[in-house]
């Protein structure tokens, strides 16, 4: 079955540095998305994307946080100066989209930690 | 508001059945979703409800009751490798963000043997 690729698996990084978070999604579908699951909590929406432009965002997804899709396979989520409660695994996933009934394919995730 | 509710954990028996519950107030419905995630990995896809009633899929079933804003997940015959948490999730609308789901924080299911 296809996947949802996602690099580095795990990112360290201090406080207030700018990370860049990798992924790539199934090569046939049309929209992309981030979620972000802190330990011990819900998977919480973060943006979702469609035609090289975002379509949906949620709270979360404030000024800090930038979505690419820079070529035609890799789609990014930079956060630009990172926070302690940004530490969380961020999931990356694609659907080919237009039903209601798809299912979103997932990435295995990064783990990012902030110190 | 957007709201999920699910028991935090539940245990079982090998071979058993076991219902895992969902209720929900969303603001809008286009659906619902159950996932599986296993610890440190990613959610995988279990099942999809938008019409009232029940949908099977091997030994794995969901119901959907929307004026009772409602769901189970059955899953029959446990086996070991059931082990994980399993994720409820409401698709409030359609439309362009097809994939925004709002997730329940999920249902720790141990199988013992």
């Amino acid at each position: 079955e296809p996947e949802v690729t996602q690099t580095p698996s795990h990112q360290v990084t201090q406080m207030g540095q700018e990370v860049i978070l990798r992924c790539v999604p199934i090569s046939n579908h049309l929209y992309f998305y981030w979620y972000r699951q802190i330990l011990g909590q819900k998977v919480e929406f973060l943006v979702s994307f469609y035609n090289n432009e975002i379509s949906e965002k949620s709270e979360i997804f404030d000024d800090q946080f930038s979505v690419e899709r820079p070529d035609g396979s890799n789609f990014t989520l930079k956060i630009r100066s990172t926070k302690l409660e940004d530490s969380a695994m961020y999931f990356c996933a694609s659907s080919s989209g237009g039903q209601l009934n798809e299912k979103l394919f997932f990435g295995s995730g990064t783990q990012l930690s902030v110190l | 508001g957007q709201n999920i509710d699910q028991p935090t954990e539940m245990t079982a028996t090998e071979g058993a059945i076991v219902q895992i519950n969902c209720t929900y107030q969303t603001s809008g419905f286009n659906g619902l979703f159950w996932y599986q995630q296993h610890a440190g990995e990613a959610p995988t896809f279990l099942s999809y409800n938008v019409l009232d009633g029940l949908e099977e899929k091997g030994r794995f079933s969901s119901f959907l009751s929307r004026s009772k804003g409602y769901s189970y997940l059955l899953l029959k015959e446990l086996q070991m490798k059931d082990s994980a948490s399993y994720l409820c999730a409401v698709r409030p609308r359609g439309g362009g963000s097809q994939g925004n789901l709002i997730f329940g924080k999920g249902t720790k299911l141990s199988v013992k043997p």
